[in-house]
């Protein structure tokens, strides 16, 4: 089993949907969640990072960790043709030191 | 300001031959990493620097793969006689702290090896 799972799309969605973006991971010592975005040919971008459960909201997007059950979740409002891009998700553990990323997600949103 | 810069952003290389990609960290992040991301692929983790603590090279897949960074500042990852599976693109990311769940990432160099 890999430490973070991702299904790797592609997912298509109209202008406007609502977009759920989901990971799963194996190890309990994670405590930091992370999400980023990825264009093509282009290096991933920090979107938002938790620690712990919780819900963490930054505009048009809401990170949801559940620790119960190993799941994160990133929420995308009104979605744009501009957010079409892969979305990764990590995790690490209290120390900061240990991430481990996700395949990512392929993420279409079509005008 | 200035991000993480990398160069260069293509290099196509001979089989066998060393290779040398440098990495450009945002002033003030204490904490460096490389990563390599081959197609369809996930984030690998290579190597990691914390200010002068000792590198964490648990993630460097071969001898053939180094890296150093001077002065806490700047990185060079150094690929000697590369392999056509050394193919693929290689991020670097600086973290203001030793949390790294803060990673700020350059754009990447893409290898080739022909």
């Amino acid at each position: 089993q890999k430490e973070v799972e991702q299904d790797p799309g592609p997912l298509s969605v109209p202008e406007g949907a609502i977009v759920s973006l989901n990971c799963t991971y194996s190890n309990s010592a994670f405590q930091y969640f992370m999400w980023y975005r990825q264009y093509s040919r282009k290096g991933p971008e920090l979107l938002m990072y938790t620690y712990s459960s919780g819900n963490k909201e930054d505009g048009r997007f809401t990170a949801q960790v559940d620790k119960s059950s190993k799941y994160i979740s990133l929420f995308i409002r009104d979605s744009q043709p501009s957010d079409s891009a892969t979305y990764l998700c990590a995790t690490g553990d209290n120390y900061g030191q240990n991430f481990v990323f996700g395949p990512g997600t392929r993420l279409s949103v079509l005008p | 300001g200035a991000g993480v810069s990398q160069s260069p952003s293509n290099k196509v290389t001979e089989k066998g031959k060393d290779v040398e990609l440098r990495c450009d960290p945002i002033s003030g992040h204490t904490a460096l990493y490389w990563y390599r991301q081959s197609l369809g692929q996930g984030l690998e983790f290579l190597i990691y620097f914390q200010g002068n603590s000792a590198p964490d090279k648990s993630g460097l897949p071969s001898d053939r793969f180094s890296a150093e960074r001077t002065g806490g500042s700047v990185s060079t990852l150094t690929i000697q006689r590369t392999q056509q599976e050394d193919s693929a693109v290689y991020l670097c990311a600086s973290s203001p702290g030793g949390g790294g769940y803060e990673q700020y990432f350059g754009p990447g160099t893409r290898l080739t090896v022909t």
